[in-house]
């Protein structure tokens, strides 16, 4: 199995501020993770597809990058609709696995 | 318009076998590249993927449950269905079902989700 490890587990800041998120793959996985949001009681949401492309419909404060083993999702300037879960998931293997996540909180 | 809902029992008992189904529009798939998966989600904690099930009938399983997972499929009926066996108090959770992305061919995240079922497993 490939192990995605999220970091920080809990992120805690001010709206306004940009931060990055880090899922870091346990072996090389090209481009082939996505990311997720996942607010309290909702369904998952895909946010970023392969790395870095974006999706239609998600605003252009989020942002992904990396390829490898060291993948980072960024945040330009948070607003307070952001504060939830963040969820990594590789589809390198057909055998998908997901990160642990990265609570993003209000400090 | 892609839309998925779950459906199970609720709750069950220990050693029972928990049937799940996921009911789709707006997609079919019988159509090349297009499949669905399922994953869960203990209260709290986080996601883990179970199964995928492909339109050529492909099965993927996550390997730490695989001998007690069987996902299939009725293309006729827009469903999907995931069993397991033998359910312990570790199966509770919230199961979600999920379209994997299509863009003229199979790409392999989930781009629409069911709103989850919560199941229970108690004695």
């Amino acid at each position: 199995n490939i192990v995605l490890t999220q970091s920080p587990a809990t992120l805690s800041v001010t709206p306004g501020e940009s931060v990055s998120l880090s899922c870091r793959a346990s072996q090389s996985i090209s481009t082939s993770i996505h990311w997720y949001q996942q607010k309290s009681n909702e369904s998952p949401r895909l946010l970023i597809k392969y790395a870095s492309q974006s999706i239609s419909g998600i605003p252009s404060r989020f942002s992904g990058s990396g390829s490898g083993t060291d993948f980072t999702l960024s945040i330009n300037r948070v607003e307070s609709e952001d504060f939830s879960i963040y969820y990594c998931q590789q589809s390198y293997s057909s055998l998908y696995t997901f990160g642990a996540g990265t609570k993003l909180e209000l400090k | 318009q892609v839309t998925l809902k779950e459906s199970g029992p609720g709750i069950l008992q220990p050693s029972q076998t928990l049937s799940l189904t996921c009911t789709f529009s707006g997609f079919s798939l019988s159509t090349y590249g297009m499949g669905v998966g399922w994953i869960r989600q203990p209260s709290g904690k986080g996601l883990e993927w179970l199964a995928n099930i492909w339109w050529d009938d492909d099965k993927y399983y996550n390997p730490s449950l695989k001998n007690r997972l069987t996902i299939s499929k009725d293309t006729s009926n827009n469903q999907a269905f995931l069993k397991i066996t033998n359910v312990d108090t570790a199966d509770t959770a919230t199961y979600y079902c999920a379209r994997i992305g299509y863009n003229s061919g199979p790409e392999d995240y989930f781009d629409y989700w069911g709103q989850g079922v919560m199941v229970t497993v108690s004695s």
